[in-house]
Order: structure tokens, then C-alpha cells, then sequence
């Protein structure tokens, strides 16, 4: 238990549908980050969030849209993906955008059909 | 180009023997972290090291720093069945940098 939670740890969506995924931290952190996980490949930074601001877009197409409403809480809202969106996708936090320990969730495994 | 390079990609061993995995980068890190990823979850945090020739312990693994702040090892003694997971590295690029720079990880299975 690493005191970040994410829900659902399952999700199996078609291209059409539109879904979010949740973010939980409990350590009284500042900054939250998104990340993805596929096969083969490093962690992709996707966006971060300091003090409920976002401070990093890294590229990321706009299917993919997160929101963080307040410091523990960080949403990404999924719509129109497609089959290569498959992945893992990790939520993590740290006490501040500097610090460098980041603190992560168990992840939801996206399936995109 | 892989920032940071992580040998070797899978390892399988038996239960009670040693061994080493790398990560490592020509570009210079202010810090350097390990996490361990067992299947259908997150990352999980094992040390932190920041300091160049650095070494830190922490039961049967063995933590070192590159001198010069680009490379670190991993080294578990006696390998055991829990010791199975992703071992990941992490690199942060300088101060005030936010971002972790993850290599692709050693995939370790201890048979038991």
C-alpha cells in the first residue's frame, strides 16, 4: 500500500465510449503525475500536476484529458481512444514538483477494443 | 535513443544465487531511483541514491552509484521466490527537474 489508490483497476472500453479514470493520494502530496505503461517500453511522462496546476503536457493527444480539481485528486477522461491506447496507466505523487521520489498507484489496465 | 539503459532485460536464476543488474546513461543524473514492479501494479519505491560512489543496503540488496552520476547497480544476495518483479531505474536530469527519465527495466524470475 503506497497510499495511492486508482480506480478501476480494469477497464475494457470500444472506441467510441467515453470513460474516466480515478486518482487517489493520501500523503498530503503537491504535485500528481499520469503516466503510461506499454510492453517493451519506458514509463511516458504524460501530464503533471503542481498544486492542482498543470505544469507538463507532454505531447499527448487530445483524446486523453486530465483534471486535477484539487491536490488529491487527479482525473483522466478517456474518449475516442484507440486499440493502440491499450496499456497500463499509472498514476503517481510526489511532496513537491521538485522532489524527486515519486510515489505510485497499482495502475489501471486500459483494453481499448 | 534510450536515455537509460537497463541490463539485461530478463534474467532468470535459482533461488539462492547472486546477481547484478545495470542501468546506465552517458548523461550525467542529480539523483537516481530504483523501484521493483510486481505483475498488476505500480512501481514500488526501493531507494533513492544522490550522492557520486554512493552504496546503500537495504536487507539483501546492495544499491551503488556511479561515480560520476551516470550509472548505478542493483546486486541481491541469495536470491528468493519475493525477489521475482520489474526492476526499474529512474533518473532525475538536474535540480529543480521534475521528471524521472525510466528505463525499460530487468525482468527478474527466482525459481524456486
Amino acid at each position: 500500500e503506497t497510499g495511492v489508490t486508482q480506480t478501476p483497476r480494469h477497464l475494457v472500453m470500444g472506441m467510441t465510449n467515453k470513460k474516466s479514470l480515478k486518482c487517489e493520494q493520501h500523503l498530503g502530496h503537491n504535485a500528481m503525475y499520469w503516466y503510461k505503461q506499454s510492453a517493451k517500453k519506458p514509463l511516458e511522462l504524460m501530464f503533471v500536476y503542481n498544486f492542482k496546476e498543470q505544469t507538463e503536457n507532454n505531447s499527448v493527444p487530445s483524446r486523453f484529458s486530465p483534471e486535477c480539481p484539487n491536490s488529491s485528486h487527479l482525473f483522466l477522461h478517456l474518449h475516442t481512444l484507440q486499440p493502440e491506447d491499450s496499456a497500463l496507466y499509472l498514476c503517481a505523487s510526489s511532496q513537491e514538483r521538485w522532489q524527486e521520489t515519486q510515489y505510485f498507484g497499482p495502475g489501471t489496465r486500459l483494453l481499448v477494443l | 535513443t534510450q536515455l537509460l539503459e537497463q541490463s539485461p532485460q530478463f534474467l532468470s536464476i535459482q533461488e539462492g544465487e547472486n546477481l547484478t543488474v545495470y542501468c546506465n546513461s552517458s548523461s550525467v543524473f542529480s539523483s537516481l531511483q530504483w523501484y521493483r514492479q510486481e505483475p498488476g501494479e505500480g512501481p514500488v519505491l526501493l531507494v533513492t541514491v544522490v550522492t557520486g560512489g554512493e552504496v546503500k543496503k537495504l536487507k539483501r540488496l546492495t544499491f551503488q552509484f556511479g561515480d560520476a552520476r551516470k550509472d548505478s547497480s542493483l546486486h541481491i544476495t541469495a536470491a528468493q521466490p519475493g525477489d521475482t518483479g520489474l526492476y526499474l531505474c529512474a533518473g532525475a536530469l538536474g535540480a529543480g527537474s521534475y521528471q524521472l527519465t525510466f528505463g525499460k527495466g530487468t525482468k527478474l524470475s527466482v525459481i524456486p
